[in-house]
């Protein structure tokens, strides 16, 4: 089945540390996202990447950090200088152009304590 | 600068009742406007989308209605069950854009 996989579903991490969650789609799709949700803010872009080996930063890209090293896979590193990483991260992919969607990984639920 | 604006944050309706989500946007060069809706816990997945040539497109319950105009657009959910209760995002794009822009979400609630 064609999806988008994210892991793990939950993660816990102590402050200072660094995390690196994963996103793997078999899509054969050339955009990937990653997605911060918070309650009340929507979904607000961390960073994208349309092709591999590049990448931009979104609205909130201080304290991350990313890769595109293959097509299939965009991992997000949370690091210590993100002030409040405890969030619900999403990931997600499109082709990158045309009238289409893009699909969602279930997230990840990052807790840092 | 809020490209999309959703409203309200919060709508409680009854089973059978109509649900009424509205959207702003402000760059009249989008031109693709899709709704997702998301359970708890899970990533939100594509309910319906529209574009701008069309004022309306219907499927099964769930409506969007298109202003160009007004640069506004709305989804309704007629005949509301409990089990659509979870958060709608609207959100616009361009055909060669690259990213989403998404309002903030609205939690629906049906109540039985």
């Amino acid at each position: 089945d064609g999806g988008i996989t994210q892991s793990p579903k939950y993660l816990f991490r102590k402050e200072g540390q660094n995390v690196t969650l994963s996103c793997e789609q078999n899509l054969n799709h050339d955009a990937m996202y990653w997605y911060r949700q918070d309650p009340g803010q929507g979904l607000r872009l961390i960073y994208y990447s349309q092709i591999v080996n590049d990448f931009q930063k979104g609205d909130i890209a201080e304290g991350y950090s990313v890769s595109r090293e293959k097509k299939e896979s965009f991992p997000l590193t949370v690091t210590s200088a993100q002030k409040n990483p405890t969030a619900f991260y999403l990931c997600a992919s499109r082709l990158t152009v045309g009238y289409t969607e893009a699909f969602f990984g279930q997230g990840t639920r990052l807790t840092v304590v | 600068q809020q490209q999309v604006k959703q409203s309200p944050q919060s709508l409680i309706v009854q089973k059978g009742g109509i649900s009424i989500i509205n959207c702003a946007y402000e760059n009249t060069a989008f031109d693709y406007f899709p709704w997702y809706q998301q359970f708890p816990g899970k990533g939100p997945a594509l309910l319906i989308a529209i574009r701008p040539d069309v004022s309306e497109k219907k499927e099964g319950r769930f409506t969007i209605s298109f202003n160009k105009s007004a640069k506004q657009f709305s989804l309704h959910i007629m005949d509301s069950q409990p089990g659509d209760s979870a958060t709608y995002f609207c959100a616009a794009s361009f055909f060669t854009g690259n990213q989403f822009y998404f309002g903030t979400g609205t939690s629906l609630t049906v109540i039985p």
